[in-house]
């Protein structure tokens, strides 16, 4: 099993939808979580991180469930420059320091 | 401020040639890291340095890939006689603290990679 596992979609959307992808993780000593966007042929960027209260920045939502092993995103009004390839990303503890893992990400598309 | 910068932006090198990839990373951070990705597919880990930590060089695809950071700051990666397969694109992230506990941890900045076509 992939350390951390993503639909690869791609998610076509026509603007204005909601739109959510999901993230498991395999194992529960994963510690900390975050949410990067990655453009066509450019360097990932950090979305948000997720706490386990869960955090909103303006359109966007993230959730985490630690009893599941999954992390969330939902995006609300999708707008035209919401397109890219979004990547789960979860820290685990390992020998002293936090080892990073990325997951292979999912496309999202936005329609006009 | 400035972030993370790499060098070359861009390299063309013949197979068998020996390449070397500049990482400076944002001024304060600790942690770097070097990961790999090729056209379409996801991120790959490479190598990870943390202080004056022994690195974690687990990700290196073989012997021909080797990596310094020279008094906790710029690193360089090495590909010791290229093969086609390594072109991808290389890019270094640089976060300011690492080992924490709970969800504190300090999140990675990427720069703009190098990509690296092997011909």
């Amino acid at each position: 099993r992939k350390e951390v596992e993503q639909d690869p979609g791609p998610f076509n959307v026509p603007e204005g939808a909601t739109v959510a992808f999901n993230c498991t993780y395999s194992n529960s000593a994963s510690q900390s979580f975050f949410w990067y966007r990655q453009d066509c042929r450019k360097e990932p960027k950090l979305l948000m991180s997720v706490y386990s209260s869960g955090n909103e920045d303006g359109r966007f939502t993230a959730q985490l469930n630690r009893a599941s092993q999954y992390i969330s995103l939902l995006i609300r009004d999708s707008k035209l420059s919401d397109s890219a390839t979004y990547l789960c990303v979860v820290t685990l503890p390992q020998r002293g320091y936090q080892k990073v893992t990325f997951g292979t990400g999912t496309k999202l598309q936005v329609i006009p | 401020g400035a972030g993370v910068s790499q060098s070359p932006s861009n390299k063309v090198t013949e197979k068998g040639k020996d390449v070397e990839l500049r990482c400076d990373p944002i001024s304060g951070h600790t942690a770097l890291y070097w990961y790999r990705q090729s056209l379409g597919q996801g991120l790959e880990f490479l190598i990870y340095f943390q202080g004056n930590s022994a690195p974690d060089k687990s990700g290196l695809p073989s012997d021909r890939f080797s990596a310094e950071r020279t008094g906790g700051s710029v690193s360089t990666l090495t590909i010791q006689r290229t093969q086609q397969e390594d072109s991808a694109v290389y890019l270094c992230a640089s976060s300011l603290e690492s080992g924490l506990a709970g969800e504190g941890y300090s999140p990675l900045h990427f720069g703009n990679g190098t990509r690296l076509t092997v011909t």
